[in-house]
């Protein structure tokens, strides 16, 4: 069975802060990895995704990914009470042809 | 900007009745899946499509559910004999392409089974 973990927290931040995510997967065939922002009765929105080891910038997200750990996070600058939600990790699977979710991360960030 | 619209957005039904689930993926995405998310757990994937079928379904996706590319914007869900454990949100997703590419997300389907 093919699991993608996440810490559930909640992880709480005051506002301006860096909040981290982390996220492990278990299939080392797995070749995408995403990030979603899911809001307490609403659907996954895709914030961020990232394919090869590194780091990737978008705005005030950085996705990194480390495949040889198996690894990936997600940090948010100068956080916002805006962005309190739950951050799906999301992998695919060796096929591509599905993603498997981890349980989320629920974030709060304090004014 | 494009966008996954699905209908109803919110569905009670009888034990035991069929229900279809409706989604109008991104008009030029090629492949098209859905997932459900039972209350307070994970996103759970049930089955992609592309070129007219299936090709790929998780353990969930047993003989009573179903899939099916109507016309040329229409992709649906169907439960044949729905169960109480049925209940949950449907998510219908699109992508450009299949392996690498971004799944966008519908706003969903709340099913509710009495």
């Amino acid at each position: 069975q093919k699991e993608v973990e996440q810490n559930s927290g909640p992880l709480s931040v005051p506002e301006g802060a860096i909040a981290s995510l982390n996220c492990t997967y278990s299939d080392r065939g797995s070749q995408s990895f995403f990030w979603y922002r899911q809001y307490s009765g609403k659907s996954p929105e895709l914030i961020m995704s990232i394919y090869s080891n590194g780091d990737k910038e978008d705005g005030r997200f950085t996705a990194q990914l480390n495949k040889a750990s198996q690894y990936v996070s997600l940090l948010i600058r100068d956080s916002q009470p805006s962005d309190s939600a739950t951050y799906l990790c999301a992998v695919t699977n060796q096929a591509g042809t599905a993603l498997i979710f981890g349980k989320g991360t629920t974030l709060s960030v304090s004014s | 900007e494009p966008e996954v619209t699905q209908t109803p957005s919110h569905q009670v039904t009888q034990m035991g009745q069929e229900v279809i689930l409706r989604c109008v993926p991104i008009s030029n995405h090629l492949y098209f899946y859905w997932y459900r998310q039972i209350l307070g757990q994970k996103v759970e994937f049930l089955v992609s499509f592309y070129n007219n079928e299936i090709s790929e379904k998780s353990e969930i996706f047993d003989d009573q559910f179903s899939v099916e590319r109507p016309d040329g914007s229409n992709f649906t869900l169907k439960i044949r004999s729905t169960k109480l454990e049925d209940s949950a949100m449907y998510f219908c997703a699109s992508s450009v392409g299949g392996r690498n590419t971004e799944a966008f997300f519908g706003q969903g389907t709340r099913l509710t089974v009495v």
